[in-house]
């Protein structure tokens, strides 16, 4: 297995743009989650599905992050519009447990600035 | 509120040199705690899950333990290629069995 897929691996945009974030998890894991990770903060879940349904959204941290997975092999994470202090690393994980606490799969993250 | 902190931040050894990384945990009632490995430009890699306390696991030169408060991942005759920064995470006590990470621990091992 290729391990979970993001994409792209580097993204620089400016502010006020959106920003999609792409991401591919292992095959039969039914468990995905998107986490953000900075010096400061470290890593932040932002929301985790299960099954392909939003579980626990509550570290989106406002209305311009959103979150799908329209599938059990797709999900994206879109910021819109784009703001510097969301200039982070991306990363989604998936896992085989359907609890949502098992090992997780890191895929290797995407790089966000925001000029 | 649900916590994990990690010392010290960062951790400068010799090769050989053993030492002990902390994680200290609150959280009502642990349902596992979890070290994972980060390398520079990748995403973090597990290593063990530890469920009750005086739990041990093992792998390599690392060797994890558990107590009711805390977690130390003792780093037995380090070797460059075990510097990385090592994450520690603990299952939160709510309904959605999510992990809380700690901002790790960054070690260094010196040939």
């Amino acid at each position: 297995d290729a391990g979970v897929i993001q994409s792209p691996r580097h993204e620089v945009t400016e502010m006020g743009q959106e920003v999609t974030l792409r991401c591919k998890p292992i095959s039969g894991h039914n468990s995905l989650f998107w986490y953000r990770q900075t010096m400061m903060r470290g890593l932040e879940l932002l929301i985790y599905f299960n099954n392909n349904v939003p579980i626990d959204d509550s570290g989106m941290p406002e209305d311009r992050f959103s979150a799908k997975m329209p599938n059990a092999s797709f999900s994206t994470l879109k910021i819109q519009p784009s703001e510097p202090r969301d200039s982070a690393v991306y990363f989604c994980a998936s896992s085989p447990d359907s609890s949502g606490a098992n090992v997780l799969t890191f895929g290797a993250g995407s790089r966000l600035t925001v000029l | 509120e649900d916590q994990v902190t990690q010392s010290p931040e960062a951790l400068r050894l010799q090769e050989g040199e053993s030492s002990s990384l902390n994680c200290s945990y609150t959280v009502s009632g642990l349902r596992g705690l979890f070290w994972y490995r980060q390398d520079p430009g990748k995403g973090p890699e597990f290593l063990f899950t530890l469920y009750s306390a005086g739990e041990e696991k093992e792998k390599e030169r690392l060797k994890a333990t558990l107590t009711k408060k805390e977690s130390f991942l003792h780093i037995t005759a380090p070797k460059p290629e075990d510097s990385a920064t090592y994450l520690c995470a603990v299952v939160d006590g709510g309904a959605t069995n999510k992990l809380i990470f700690g901002t790790g621990t960054l070690l260094a091992v010196q040939p």
